[in-house]
């Protein structure tokens, strides 16, 4: 599976949009991006997957780049609650392939 | 999004003794799960993987005779810590695939379990 560059930090105040980028340069024509998040002491959490299309959620949206090298997790109104390690992992499809983590971007927001 | 649980959400056994952690899909039938082991500020790593009803597939490194699972059903996987020594303490996590979906399938994580051996 390809590998995955992220940030290691980033903050924001809290109602404002949060951005978190992820760079997946080598990326294959049929690996996903997946985003999930880990609030300390927590099993992580899905958040949102896609192909190469822009996806949508009550949680987040993604934004994918037209080439599929890089792709940005927009939380649209940070709360508190959001502050957690969020990690971007490319994979295929299918049962056993595997969710490999780096080691994620700490985003924290700020009263 | 479906649920994954893990039992028990913490425990402590004494050095020597072996433990063992249930994963549980509450509401997907899951043909794999994955379990994964995680320190302190570092990041989760896989330890196995594991299809009902066959052996597990071990990572690297990953001591086969020491973390038994078994995923006898479709909806658990147990991993069992045997012979437990301080340096197992660990946070450990199970995750299920849940298969059927059309666009790029979904694994859910349980909540993790504590592992303290003193």
């Amino acid at each position: 599976d390809a590998k995955t560059t992220q940030p290691p930090s980033m903050d924001c105040a809290e109602g404002r949009a949060a951005n978190l980028p992820c760079n997946h340069s080598t990326i294959s024509g049929n690996e996903y991006v997946y985003w999930y998040r880990q609030i300390h002491s927590q099993g992580p959490q899905y958040i949102i997957h896609g192909l190469k299309n822009n996806e949508t959620n009550e949680m987040a949206s993604l934004i994918i780049t037209e080439d599929r090298k890089s792709s940005t997790l927009i939380l649209p109104h940070a709360t508190l609650r959001d502050t957690a390690v969020y990690y971007c992992i490319v994979k295929v499809a299918g049962a056993n392939s595997k969710l490999t983590f780096g080691k994620g971007i700490t985003l924290s927001v700020r009263p | 999004g479906a649920v994954v649980s893990q039992h028990p959400s913490r425990v402590i056994c004494k050095s020597g003794t072996s433990v063992k952690i249930e994963c549980r899909s509450l509401d997907f039938q899951a043909t794999t799960m994955f379990w994964y082991r995680q320190f302190p500020k570092q990041s989760l790593m896989l330890m196995a993987t594991s299809n009902e009803g066959s052996k597990a597939t071990y990572e690297q490194g990953v001591e086969k005779d020491k973390f038994l699972i078994n995923h006898a059903s479709l909806t658990l996987s147990t991993l069992t810590v045997t012979s437990a020594h301080p340096e197992d303490s660990s946070f450990y996590i199970c995750s299920a695939f849940q298969p059927g979906q059309s666009t790029g399938n979904t694994i859910y994580f349980g909540e993790g379990s504590w592992l303290t051996v003193v």
